[in-house]
């Protein structure tokens, strides 16, 4: 069975400042890894997602995650916050990617202080 | 630009209603997943449909809820009867292998 913990229900960082979401999975297989973002009332975004190529991925929006297979973790970095980047973020893991149920982990919101 | 869409939107109704949240898939893609997001439980996944076959729906009860793909570019999720506790936002996603999962913006239920 696959799943994810996502450590800290809400993050609150300053605008500027570095953000770190901490994804920490486990998986029979070796993994797909997702990171996806939900602003209010919207349905979900993929961020970036790891598919077993290079280790360091980076995504959208300045957003980059790091595969670490001896910590089992998949954490979402980004250098300088935004205010813009205040949502919901989503670590997921699949089987395989776009035909296979995303087991999601219960999220973190992000606030961003000005 | 390809997306996902689903209808209704917003959804009030009453304990004992029947309700039908409708998605359209992206053209092309073969895999059709239901999730139900919550505020205790999170993102559920209820079902999911490759090549419209359901693969796994056992993430819904089965005595209310009912999932199908009539064809290719439609699937339905119903609830009959619905209870206040079915209340929640639904959302459908579609992909295809190798590719990532889209979602749609979801559909909110409130059952009085």
């Amino acid at each position: 069975a696959q799943s994810v913990t996502q450590l800290g229900s809400h993050v609150s960082v300053s605008e500027g400042a570095l953000v770190l979401l901490r994804c920490n999975y486990s998986s029979s297989v070796p993994p797909y890894l997702f990171w996806y973002v939900q602003y209010p009332n919207q349905g979900l975004q993929l961020l970036l997602k790891y598919t077993s190529a290079a280790t360091l991925v980076k995504g959208i929006n300045g957003f980059e995650a790091e595969f670490k297979k001896s910590e089992t973790s998949f954490h979402l970095t980004k250098p300088s916050a935004h205010m813009s980047d205040a949502a919901e973020y989503f670590c997921a893991v699949s089987r395989n990617s776009g035909n296979t149920p995303l087991v999601f982990g219960k999220g973190t919101r992000l606030s961003v202080i000005a | 630009d390809a997306r996902v869409t689903q209808t209704p939107r917003h959804k009030v109704t009453e304990m004992g209603q029947e309700v039908t949240m409708r998605c359209q898939p992206i053209l092309g893609h073969n895999t059709v997943f239901w999730y139900r997001q919550t505020m205790m439980q999170g993102l559920e996944l209820l079902a999911y449909f490759r090549n419209r076959a359901p693969l796994d729906d056992s993430g819904m009860p089965k005595d209310r809820f009912s999932a199908e793909m009539p064809d290719a570019t439609l699937a339905t999720l119903k609830i009959q009867p619905s209870e206040p506790r079915d209340s929640a936002v639904y959302f459908c996603a579609s992909g295809l292998f190798p590719g990532e999962l889209f979602f749609g913006e979801g559909s909110r239920l409130t059952v009085l």
